[in-house]
């Protein structure tokens, strides 16, 4: 499993489009990038995941560099309930474990 | 479709004593796990079962932690006996099959206090 290096903390205003970054530096070619969000007194949930190619789903899109050392989680129009630590993970193999690191702190200002 | 089912939701022991954690994945899932988080860290997997059989257990205190899913459905985990530093949440999580496409679906997690 690759490490990800996310910032600790982003802000953004609501409505207007979030972008939340991780580096995988040393992301093996079979790695999926996984991307998961804990609210505040919740379990994380999932949000969205790829392996080469830019996804979208009805949460966020995900934008991943060319070279997969990079990729960006999209929010389109934050809202209060975006406010969250958002984790990306990068991992694959058949166990399906995921190290979960100290994420981004979203904080989302109406 | 019912969520992950995680109680007590709330525990606070004191220190030596032992505590039991239940976890209720969703219907069908094979997959589960436990994690533990402490505050202001990101999750971390204390051992993750495939049916009734334990696919890794690498980073369980088996000194004094211990986990089954006897019929490899409903889980239980436990310490005996507990430690300041067992201070965490501790969430359960499930997912349909192993492999890298599936998503875990978690609880909404136990807050253990050891005092």
């Amino acid at each position: 499993d690759a490490k990800t290096t996310q910032p600790n903390s982003m802000e953004s205003n609501e409505e207007e489009p979030v972008h939340l970054p991780c580096n995988h530096s040393t992301i093996s070619g079979t790695d999926y990038i996984h991307w998961y969000r804990q609210l505040p007194s919740q379990g994380p949930e999932y949000v969205i995941h790829g392996l080469t190619s830019n996804v979208n789903n009805r949460m966020a899109s995900l934008a991943i560099a060319e070279d997969r050392k990079s990729s960006t989680l999209i929010l389109h129009r934050a809202t209060l309930r975006d406010a969250a630590v958002y984790y990306c993970i990068a991992h694959g193999g058949a166990t399906n474990k995921l190290i979960f690191g100290t994420g981004t702190l979203l904080a989302v200002q109406p | 479709e019912a969520g992950v089912a995680q109680s007590p939701r709330y525990k606070i022991i004191e220190k030596r004593q032992s505590v039991a954690f239940w976890c209720n994945p969703i219907s069908g899932h094979a997959t589960l796990y436990w994690y533990q988080q402490i505050l202001g860290q990101g999750p971390k997997l204390l051992i993750q079962f495939q049916n009734n059989g334990v696919v890794d257990d690498s980073q369980l205190p088996k000194d004094r932690f211990s986990a089954e899913r006897l019929k490899g459905v409903d889980s239980t985990l436990k310490i005996q006996p507990a430690k300041l530093e067992d201070s965490a949440v501790y969430l359960c999580a499930s997912s349909s099959y192993r492999g890298a496409y599936n998503e875990q679906f978690f609880g909404p997690g136990t807050r253990l206090t050891v005092l």
